[in-house]
């Protein structure tokens, strides 16, 4: 089964705000709105950002954002901070139950 | 607070089996789908299976092509995952985790740490 689409990289500089895209198909992320967002620090487990598309956990800082649009969801983080710097993943829901993560996309604070 | 442990990890030769446990606390098991997850060294996060709150429901990634089993023990509070045929492309941190609800359809809101299988001889 193929991975979602991820970039491999963005970067931002303090304060400004950056948005990871994660594009998949009809069959996932276009049919459902069960995708998930994880940040991930190294050495750490992931941590649930994000989910069904567009709900934070509590505790989680209203700077991320979660949307979509046809086949790719995006998330979206406001106000960069040294400590968003981490790999995000995404997560959606497919056809016959399954689930299926993005590659991921390392985001560096510049 | 929610905890979920993993044990069961190690080293294993290729062509052999491995079971993993994942031991909760600080909720109600018996409510909450659960999934296995797994990372290869350096590499993304690959889902591997899922199983409902009530073990009617069980699916796993096409790529493991039945070598795996997801199953839990309501007595013990424990989700288990059963590698058998083991290849050392399976090598990875094999993450527990808690769905956000019952079903399978449900995503992951909890994480464990982690146990590290490593398959090779």
């Amino acid at each position: 089964q193929s991975a979602l689409t991820q970039p491999a990289s963005v970067s931002g500089s303090p304060g400004q705000s950056i948005t990871i895209p994660c594009t998949g198909t009809s069959s996932d992320i276009g049919g459902y709105n069960y995708v998930s967002w994880y940040q991930q620090h190294p050495g750490e487990a992931p941590k649930l950002m994000i989910y069904d598309v567009i709900y934070r956990p509590p505790g989680v800082s209203n700077r991320f954002s979660g949307s979509k649009s046809g086949n790719t969801a995006s998330l979206t983080i406001s106000g960069l901070q040294a400590e968003d710097e981490a790999d995000y993943y995404c997560i959606s829901y497919r056809d016959s139950s399954l689930w299926v993560f993005g590659g991921g996309t390392k985001l560096t604070v510049l | 607070q929610v905890q979920l442990v993993e044990s069961g990890g190690g080293v294993v030769q290729p062509g052999r089996s491995l079971r993993l446990s994942c031991t909760v606390s600080g909720f109600t098991f018996n409510n909450y789908g659960m999934h296995w997850v797994r990372q290869a060294p350096g590499k993304g996060l690959e889902w591997v299976a899922v199983i409902s709150y009530d073990a009617s429901k069980r699916y796993y990634a096409d790529s493991l092509k039945g070598r795996f089993t997801i199953s839990r023990d309501y007595s013990k509070n424990t989700l288990y995952l059963q590698m058998d045929s083991l290849r050392a492309d399976d090598t990875a941190v094999y993450y527990c985790a808690r769905a956000l609800s019952y079903g399978s359809e449900s995503s992951i809101e909890y994480w464990g740490q982690g146990a590290l299988v490593t398959v090779s001889s």
